[in-house]
């Protein structure tokens, strides 16, 4: 099975920074890999897909980069929306997800 | 509007069955492979099972083979989730999620229904 870690498992910062969340993949997973967004009692919203593409309707302030083994999740300037978990997920070989990062308002 | 609504969760004794259902709309369901994913309260996303377009193919995680079985009515538009032999470490909300090709390496979860909670306890 494929792990994925994601650091750190929060991240404090303030509107208007500069978000950057890891995820790393214990083998390679080419860019067979996805991050989703939750909201407390909200469902995952897919954000990125193959590693850097957006989504249909998702800012462009959210940008993926990466492939192999190491992955990022930068949101550039963060808006009060942004605030919420974030996982990784691979379909490379079957599928995994990540723990999560828990993006919190400084 | 793409939607998928969950039902079915509830209360359940360990070693008991429950069905969840997901109501598929706005979108042609048979064309897609469907999904479940569970999160544990407090915890991370789990895959479950999924169920190609016209059922001939299912896959579970191995914690629920034998026990979950995933199927689909494509003239209904719904998913299904039959669960037997509840274990305590089954309590999760369940969301359902449509398999999304965006014309890349894989396909996607998305959208994600807003999930049903089953809680298995005596």
């Amino acid at each position: 099975e494929i792990v994925l870690t994601q650091s750190p498992a929060t991240l404090s910062l303030s509107p208007g920074e500069r978000a950057t969340l890891s995820c790393r993949a214990s083998q390679s997973v080419s860019s067979y890999l996805a991050w989703y967004q939750q909201k407390p009692g909200q469902a995952p919203r897919l954000l990125i897909y193959d590693a850097s593409n957006r989504a249909t309707g998702i800012p462009a302030r959210f940008s993926g980069s990466g492939s192999g083994t190491d992955f990022t999740l930068t949101i550039s300037s963060l808006e009060p929306e942004d605030f919420a978990v974030y996982y990784c997920q691979q379909r490379s070989n079957w599928q995994t997800f990540g723990q999560g990062t828990k993006l919190e308002i400084k | 509007e793409v939607q998928l609504v969950e039902s079915g969760g509830g209360l359940v004794q360990p070693g008991g069955s429950l069905r969840l259902s997901c109501a598929a709309s706005g979108f042609t369901f048979s064309s897609y492979w469907m999904s479940w994913v569970r999160q544990a309260p407090g915890k991370g996303l789990e895959w479950v099972a999924n169920i190609k377009q016209d059922g001939s193919e299912k896959y579970y995680v191995d914690s629920v083979k034998g026990r979950f079985t995933i199927s689909r009515d494509n003239a209904k538009n719904s998913l299904y989730l039959q669960m037997n032999s509840l274990r305590a470490e089954d309590t999760a909300v369940y969301y359902c999620a449509r398999e999304m090709d965006y014309g890349g390496n894989s396909d996607w979860f998305d959208p994600w229904g807003q999930g049903t909670l089953v809680t298995v306890s005596s």
